[in-house]
């Protein structure tokens, strides 16, 4: 179970291109989810968090025009990066969990992405 | 201060050894805590929660100590497979979470 599917797995796409990644929760209700960026050999850096139905609230330093969350129902978010640079080259995760205590955060595969 | 901090390792094993590896955080008020470990290149994967009294699940043993701030993650009789980067997971809920930079082990027949 708790099975978080994130697509596209892979985008190589020229600068100033808008690029949208999505996050779904398969198996079960998503009510909150997160995105996160990581670079080589480093710790994941949270984004943004997004609760169904409400606006993300985004980490100090990150632009919320730059990185557009969409949370419009339990089991899909959408990451949109808009006007991509290669200083958005990165490897964007999301996570997944349902609602209640100790719910730990289920990881989408993944997307590496990078900007030329 | 890194919230939290991690040996990165790497830690080079024989298969059936033992090893063991800490976690250091800085807010005391945090409340959960979780190791996950990462393979290259892929997204991290929950290997366990820590429990205040500690947990055990199969070969893998989680510690924590709240007095020191830290965590430990043990694993017994080591498997290639297990070679991997161990993440280090620490927030004042499940919600806030703080990721280390990860601990590296290789395994080798």
């Amino acid at each position: 179970g708790a099975v978080v599917s994130q697509h596209p797995s892979r985008v190589i796409c020229k600068s100033g291109t808008s690029v949208k990644i999505e996050c779904r929760s398969l198996d079960f209700q998503a009510t909150t989810m997160f995105w996160y960026r990581q670079f080589p050999k480093k710790s994941l850096m949270l984004m943004a968090t997004s609760n169904e139905g409400s606006k993300a609230t985004y980490e100090q330093g990150v632009e919320k025009d730059k990185f557009l969350i969409n949370h419009a129902s339990l089991t899909l978010s959408t990451l949109t990066v808009t006007s991509a640079h290669p200083e958005d080259s990165s490897f964007y995760i999301c996570s997944a969990r349902s609602a209640g205590a100790n719910q730990p955060q289920h990881f989408g595969d993944g997307t590496r992405l990078s900007i030329l | 201060r890194k919230e939290v901090e991690q040996d990165p390792g790497p830690f080079n094993v024989p298969e059936g050894a033992t090893v063991a590896f800490n976690c250091t955080y800085s807010n005391s008020a945090s409340q959960s805590f979780f190791w996950y470990r990462q393979d290259c290149r892929k997204e991290p994967k929950l290997l366990m929660s820590v429990y205040s009294s500690g947990n055990e699940d199969g070969r893998f043993t989680a510690q924590l100590n709240r007095a020191s701030q830290y965590i430990s993650l043990l694993i017994r009789d080591s498997k290639l497979s297990d070679s991997a980067t161990y993440l280090c997971v620490v927030g004042p809920n499940d919600y806030k979470l703080s990721f280390g930079a990860g601990t590296t082990v290789t395994v080798r027949a």
